[in-house]
């Protein structure tokens, strides 16, 4: 089974709000990772959070991780139509040897 | 353009045949992951490579599949005897010896099995 889950399994909102997408995990973890994938094409990494970290910034990403609820959040502010995606988080185990990714949540931003 | 490469884009195959894959990863990265993903599920891990050595190779691999990365460079995954179960995205991805972990993809392989 998957080792990251990801909630809600889809979201709609209008361009301009912000955007919260959770994912929760089973085991410890070295660090999370969040991707984006547009409709058929591959990923690509937007951010990282080490597991001694609680919250990141990249530009309107913000990210949190709670390692006590094995829980961590993605949040994109003053969302746009192109933010319109896939967003998986991915976690690994050993270092960077093996990731697991969720299953998703499918942003749709209405412009 | 030096991002991952995969090749073919797009593959119709009848089932019961035999199905290869290359991908060429970033020219520095010493790291090269195959990935599976079928509609609507996110990425499968299926085996990782560490220069040329196969390091980790998942369950959900059957016999019918290998993974190859001969020179520690470009890298090729072969199903044997296809099944359209194994209709799916297959995700090369590669990452650095120094990397902080981020992954790079390539655009992936859609393999149909008819």
């Amino acid at each position: 089974s998957q080792q990251g889950e990801e909630d809600p399994q889809a979201l709609s909102i209008q361009e301009g709000e912000n955007a919260t997408m959770n994912c929760s995990y089973k085991t410890s973890i070295n660090n999370l990772q969040w991707y984006r994938q547009n409709s058929g094409r591959g990923l690509v990494h937007l951010i990282l959070i080490r597991s001694n970290e609680r919250e990141k910034h990249s530009g309107r990403l913000r990210v949190t991780l709670d390692t006590s609820k094995k829980s961590s959040s993605l949040l994109i502010t003053a969302s746009r139509a192109a933010d319109t995606a896939s967003y998986f988080c991915a976690t690994d185990l050993y270092n960077f040897n093996k990731f697991y990714f969720g299953s998703g949540t499918k942003l749709n931003v209405k412009p | 353009d030096t991002g991952v490469s995969q090749n073919p884009r797009h593959k119709i195959t009848k089932r019961g045949q035999n199905v290869t894959f290359r991908c060429d990863p970033i020219s520095e990265h010493n790291r090269l992951y195959w990935y599976r993903q079928t509609l609507g599920q996110g990425p499968e891990f299926l085996t990782y490579f560490q220069n040329e050595a196969q390091l980790e190779k998942s369950r959900l691999l059957s016999d019918r599949f290998s993974a190859e990365r001969p020179k520690g460079s470009f890298s090729t995954l072969e199903i044997q005897r296809t099944e359209q179960g194994d209709s799916a995205m297959y995700l090369c991805a590669s990452s650095g010896q120094l990397s902080t972990g981020e992954l790079f993809f390539g655009e992936g392989s859609r393999l149909t099995v008819l």
